[in-house]
């Protein structure tokens, strides 16, 4: 089955250490994203990559790093710079579609990650 | 300005009623995609329809309907005769235009519906 598979579930890190969260995709998708979601809040972009060896910041990416070294990873670490990484980190990947009435892209998430640090 | 607003933070209705879930989105592009996605408690993200902003015709997916009012800019998801299990968090999200495979995609921050038996 196809899908994107993001490990673990649940994370607990002590304040000041790194952590890399991992997300897999084997949809074949040349496009992957790293979103943060806050308690009772929508998505936000931290990191976004469009092809192998290529990522873009994106409207939060203060204290996370990214890498594209294979089509179907694209791991985050939450740095100690984040000043509050406790959320939940979903990733997606996403592929244009040929709909009834055109093209449209659409993102696949994966399950998401839920980052405490204590 | 936030780009995506969804004013209702919770949403109640009777079981097999149907229910408007409300989004106004703000853009100066001429082209852009409105999605809505189903976030269960579990976690994960579900894509349920999407609107492009040439596309006259609402768009439709079974029971969901997106209600889109260009010159009020708002795309509102219509979900008919509701089930229990449509009990989640919505939200509503537009792709700004973007070359290359990459698409990035504004979340508004979500609408809590809850489905009453």
């Amino acid at each position: 089955d196809g899908g994107i598979t993001q490990s673990p579930k649940y994370l607990f890190r002590k304040e000041g250490q790194n952590v890399t969260l991992s997300c897999e995709q084997n949809l074949n998708h040349d496009a992957m994203y790293w979103y943060r979601q806050d308690p009772g809040q929508g998505l936000r972009l931290i990191y976004y990559s469009q092809i192998v060896n290529d990522f873009q910041k994106g409207d939060i990416a203060e204290g996370y790093s990214v890498s594209r070294e294979k089509k179907e990873s694209f791991p985050l670490t939450v740095t100690s710079a984040q000043k509050n990484p406790t959320a939940f980190y979903l990733c997606a990947s996403s592929i244009d579609r040929a709909g009834t009435r055109g093209l449209y892209n659409e993102q696949f998430f994966g399950p998401g990650t839920r980052l405490t640090v204590l | 300005a936030q780009k995506i607003t969804q004013t209702q933070p919770g949403m109640f209705v009777q079981e097999k009623e149907a229910v408007t879930l409300d989004c106004t989105y703000d853009t100066s592009d001429q082209s852009y995609g409105l999605f809505w996605y189903k976030q269960p408690s579990s976690g994960e993200m579900i894509f349920l329809i999407y609107q492009g902003s040439y596309d006259e015709q609402n768009a439709t997916e079974g029971r969901y309907s997106l209600n889109f009012q260009k010159a009020r800019k708002s795309a509102n998801l219509v979900i008919s005769a509701s089930q229990l299990g449509d009990s989640a968090m919505y939200f509503c999200a537009m792709r700004e235009p973007q070359s290359g495979s990459a698409r990035q995609l504004t979340f508004g921050s979500g609408t809590q519906l809850t489905v009453l038996p």
